[in-house]
C-alpha cells in the first residue's frame, strides 16, 4: 500500500529555520507535493518536487530524494503565522492518479 | 478563498438521518474530489471525479454516495451514518485529475450523534 511518514509535531522560534522530513512508500511514485493547513482552514498547496533537488520558492524550500524515497520542506525566517499543519502528499499513478497524505506535522512557532 | 465553496460548514445529524454535503468550484477544473480528514489520521480520499466521470472509489461504505452532476458541482449524500463518520469532510478540485495542485474548500464539520 501507500504510506508516508512525518514527524507528528515540531516546535520553533520565530526567526529561526525548521526543516520537516517526510518518508514514503509509494508504488508508482511521481512526485511530492506539501501543502499547509491552519486551523479550521483548507489545505493550501505549497509546492511539488518531481525531480531529485531543492525547490526553493520564498522563504520555504522543498526537498526530494527519490532514491532515498524521502523528502523535506524548509521553512526559513519563521514567522508566528507559519504556526500551522504541513502535509507531504506522494502523487502516484498505480492504477489511477491519485494523491496519498501522510498525517501532517504540527508547526509551533514560539516568540 | 481558493474557489472552492463547500456547505454546509458545520453539520450535526443522527444516525438515521440522511443529509447532503455540497461542493462547487469556480475555476474551470475537470478534476473533484471528496476527502475525509479525521484527527491524527491523514486524509484519506473517498472519491474522485474527472469529466464527471467517477474514476476512484477507495473502498467508502455505501452510506456515502457521491453525486457529480456537472463539472462545477460535487455532492456527498450521507445515510444511516455512525459516529465514527464524524468528521472534517474537504472537497478539492484539480485542473485535471493526477494534477499536483489541488484546490481544497473549507470542509464540512460533520458530527454524528
Amino acid at each position: 500500500g501507500q504510506s508516508l511518514e512525518q514527524p507528528s509535531e515540531v516546535t520553533a522560534v520565530e526567526g529561526a529555520i525548521v526543516q520537516i522530513n517526510c518518508t514514503y512508500q509509494t508504488s508508482g511514485f511521481y512526485g511530492l507535493s506539501w501543502y499547509q493547513q491552519h486551523d479550521g482552514g483548507a489545505p493550501t498547496f505549497l509546492s511539488y518536487n518531481a525531480l531529485d533537488g531543492l525547490e526553493e520558492t520564498g522563504r520555504f524550500s522543498s526537498f526530494l530524494s527519490r532514491s532515498d524515497s524521502y523528502g523535506y520542506l524548509l521553512l526559513q525566517e519563521l514567522q508566528m503565522k507559519d504556526s500551522a499543519s504541513y502535509f507531504c502528499a506522494a502523487l502516484s499513478g498505480a492504477g489511477s492518479y491519485q494523491l496519498t497524505f501522510g498525517k501532517g506535522t504540527k508547526l509551533s512557532v514560539i516568540p | 478563498e481558493t474557489g472552492v465553496t463547500q456547505t454546509p460548514r458545520h453539520l450535526v445529524m443522527g444516525m438515521t438521518n440522511k443529509k447532503s454535503l455540497k461542493c462547487e468550484q469556480h475555476l474551470g477544473h475537470n478534476a473533484m474530489y471528496w476527502y475525509k480528514q479525521s484527527a491524527k489520521k491523514p486524509l484519506e480520499l473517498m472519491f474522485v471525479y474527472s469529466l464527471e466521470e467517477r474514476v476512484e472509489n477507495n473502498s467508502v461504505p455505501s452510506r456515502f454516495s457521491p453525486e457529480c452532476p456537472n463539472s462545477s458541482h460535487l455532492f456527498l449524500h450521507l445515510h444511516t451514518l455512525q459516529p465514527e463518520d464524524s468528521a472534517l469532510y474537504l472537497c478539492a478540485s484539480s485542473q485535471a485529475q493526477g494534477n499536483t495542485e489541488a484546490f481544497f474548500g473549507q470542509g464540512t464539520r460533520l458530527t454524528v450523534v
